[in-house]
């Protein structure tokens, strides 16, 4: 069963502009996550937020949560080419004993 | 270097023939996963185990097989029950059984001759 939706599935983007990304989830939630793939390769962990908090910083990248929208987003600033990749977004439903549920992702290209 | 490391990267399945994909880690995490990725999708659990002799199924766990005989090993087959196998499969660790940051390997491609 798929839970987080990613929006858009696709972003095209100049190096130096901001990309934001936006994730809806369905059910009530521990925490929710962001993770990034380079093309044929493993996901890596980003961010982690928790349902109490509201936005949280790591480097370039912002993450903030709408539980009552059910909802977050991703921003990277000042986007370089090396972060061309795939953001997804996974949810830890409140009671799934850590069973993450991932979205299908957003495909962002960043062009020099 | 700790880490998370699957083999083969790539894999070939004849019809009828089982297949077994390794996931060995040496991070000393109690948690471990495998999920399947078809392209353009996201990703869907297999399989996840939190301790040692211990596992469950996830969403789509019909075709497949786990055993967690050891901390450190997490190998999945894929039974020729599995019709549809072609697709990345993803193993992933994790420090705990919340599901708080997995860390993946690099995935095994496995296509059916």
């Amino acid at each position: 069963s798929q839970q987080g939706e990613e929006d858009p599935q696709a972003l095209s983007i100049q190096e130096g502009e901001n990309a934001t990304m936006n994730c809806s989830y369905k059910t009530s939630i521990n925490n929710l996550q962001w993770y990034r793939q380079n093309s044929g390769r493993g996901l890596v962990h980003l961010i982690l937020i928790r349902s109490n908090e509201r936005e949280k910083h790591s480097g370039r990248l912002r993450v903030t949560l709408d539980t009552s929208k059910k909802s977050s987003s991703l921003l990277i600033t000042a986007s370089r080419a090396a972060d061309t990749a795939s953001y997804f977004c996974a949810t830890d439903a409140s009671g799934s004993q850590g069973n993450l549920i991932f979205g299908k992702g957003t495909k962002l290209s960043v062009k020099p | 270097d700790g880490g998370i490391t699957q083999s083969p990267k790539y894999l070939f399945r004849k019809e009828g023939q089982n297949v077994t994909l390794s996931c060995e880690q040496n991070l000393n995490h109690d948690a471990m996963y495998w999920y399947r990725q078809d392209p353009g999708q996201g990703l869907r659990l297999i399989y996840y185990s939190q301790i040692v002799n211990d596992f469950q199924k996830g969403d789509i766990a019909e075709g497949y097989s786990v055993s967690r005989e050891k901390k450190e090993s997490f190998p999945l087959t894929v039974t020729s029950a599995q019709k549809n196998p072609t697709a990345f499969y993803l193993c992933a660790s994790s420090q705990g059984q919340k599901g708080e940051k997995l860390f993946f390997g690099s995935g095994t491609q496995l296509s059916v001759l």
